[in-house]
């Protein structure tokens, strides 16, 4: 059973707006949140992450934003770039379970020019 | 990049035959995973390593066996490959078992498909 979900497979934005992308998750004992981009024919790269203690991380044009009670979490991309046009995996890991990394499906982002 | 090769980057091979991945990294780093990755499914995990002869099942490991010999190599065996095991496999690695806020670096992946 997926522990990390992304409900939205495609996301269309345009050139300059932002780009909200979404993960829910089901194990409230996870403590760490990332997200990873992947462009075709590569492998996944990360991109930010949010501490469970947190409820906010910005890096950059990059925002993930945490609400523990909902068990969700957002990736804001402010302002979309065509160079943003991948997929984009929401990540969790807990002690637990070594923090190995569990996925969601992915959501795949097109910024329109 | 982090020193993570994998090989083949494309294979096609047919039902029934043995197919062996390879992961082969230059960081000296003791964790190694495999993940494929699905449409609708996103990464499962393989198997993974902890170190030299250390390995353990991941969520989807039937079908699947790994070795790892040297620390630099992490082999991924399809016994008898089927149609379901067509999919993009990924190698990971990471330094430490607590990756924090940074989790894994992964290779480009192989794509195999099983005809």
């Amino acid at each position: 059973d997926q522990q990390v979900k992304q409900n939205s497979p495609s996301l269309s934005v345009q050139e300059g707006r932002i780009s909200i992308l979404n993960c829910d998750y089901t194990n409230s004992m996870f403590d760490y949140f990332l997200w990873y981009k992947k462009y075709p024919a590569e492998g996944p790269t990360f991109l930010i992450s949010i501490s469970s203690i947190k409820d906010k991380n910005e890096d950059g044009r990059f925002t993930v934003f945490l609400n523990k009670s909902a068990k969700h979490l957002s990736l804001h991309i402010v302002p979309s770039q065509p160079g943003d046009s991948a997929v984009y995996f929401c990540a969790a890991s807990s002690y637990r379970n070594d923090y190995k990394l569990s996925f969601g499906a992915g959501t795949t982002v097109t910024v329109r020019a | 990049d982090a020193g993570i090769t994998q090989s083949p980057r494309h294979k096609v091979t047919e039902t029934g035959t043995p197919v062996t991945l390879r992961c082969h990294q230059t960081e000296n780093h003791r964790y190694m995973y495999w993940y494929r990755q699905d449409p609708g499914h996103g990464l499962r995990l393989i198997h993974y390593s902890y170190g030299v002869k250390d390995t353990d099942k991941g969520e989807v490991s039937d079908g699947y066996s790994v070795s790892r010999s040297k620390t630099e190599d992490f082999l991924l065996t399809l016994e008898s490959a089927t149609s379901s095991q067509t999919s993009v496999y990924f190698c990971a690695i990471s330094e430490s078992l607590f990756t924090g806020g940074y989790g894994y670096t992964f290779g480009s992946g192989t794509r195999l498909t099983v005809v």
